[in-house]
């Protein structure tokens, strides 16, 4: 079984540049996640998606990320534009959601905004 | 507000010996404590998980100890071995019922294991 694909594994931007990051989940899997881990810390959850509505973005700071699940397959997420604070990994997880403690991630994208 | 707390930061221990991890929660409402294991480059994965219905959950070497009325649980990793040596992170799971049921993370402990 394939897991989680993100692209790209590393980026490099200037602050207020734009950026985005793509996700392909594990088949068959209709919850899927992002979250943001900034150094030295556990992932934080930014949005998610059950098939292609979301279902929360409560701590999707709105006026720069956006994100999408065109299809209920693949995600991408966006920022623009970007601060030097959203240098981090950003990681794609999907999940069944009857056993959505169970999530399997991706390898992430790492960002450094200069 | 950080709804899990997880000590210690980091860890060091000898090849074959006990490590330990604690973790400590605030809302009662969570519904499942998984333990995910981060290698540096990879994304989390999952390493063993239980319900707080349940005072211990045992999967080869790795040990969940629960303790629902003080809201804490540990990960006891047995004959610990380099292999071991990662990022571990405590979890806490709620369902929501059609809302947002995403994973709450503790801050990671740094385990080393020494050979």
């Amino acid at each position: 079984e394939a897991g989680v694909a993100q692209s790209p594994r590393y980026k490099i931007i200037e602050k207020r540049q734009s950026v985005a990051f793509w996700c392909n989940p594990i088949s068959g899997h209709a919850t899927l996640y992002w979250y943001q881990q900034i150094l030295g810390q556990g992932p934080k959850l930014l949005i998610q998606f059950q098939n292609n509505g979301v279902v929360d973005d409560s701590q999707l700071p709105k006026d720069r990320f956006s994100a999408e699940r065109l299809k209920g397959v693949d995600s991408t997420l966006k920022i623009q534009p970007a601060k030097l604070e959203d240098s981090a990994v950003y990681l794609c997880a999907s999940s069944f959601r009857r056993t959505g403690w169970e999530q399997y991630f991706g390898p992430g994208t790492r960002l450094t905004v200069t | 507000q950080q709804q899990v707390k997880q000590s210690p930061q980091s860890l060091i221990v000898q090849k074959g010996g006990i490590s330990i991890i604690n973790c400590a929660y605030e809302n009662t409402a969570f519904d499942y404590f998984p333990w995910y294991q981060q290698f540096p480059g990879k994304g989390p994965a999952l390493l063993i998980a239980i319900r707080p219905d349940v005072s211990e959950k045992k999967e080869g070497r790795f040990t969940i100890s629960f303790n629902k009325s003080a809201k804490q649980f540990s990960l006891h990793i047995m004959d610990s071995q380099p292999g071991d040596s990662a990022t571990y992170f405590c979890a806490a799971f709620m369902y929501s019922g059609g809302g947002a049921d995403g994973l709450t993370f503790g801050k990671g402990t740094h385990l080393i294991i020494q050979p």
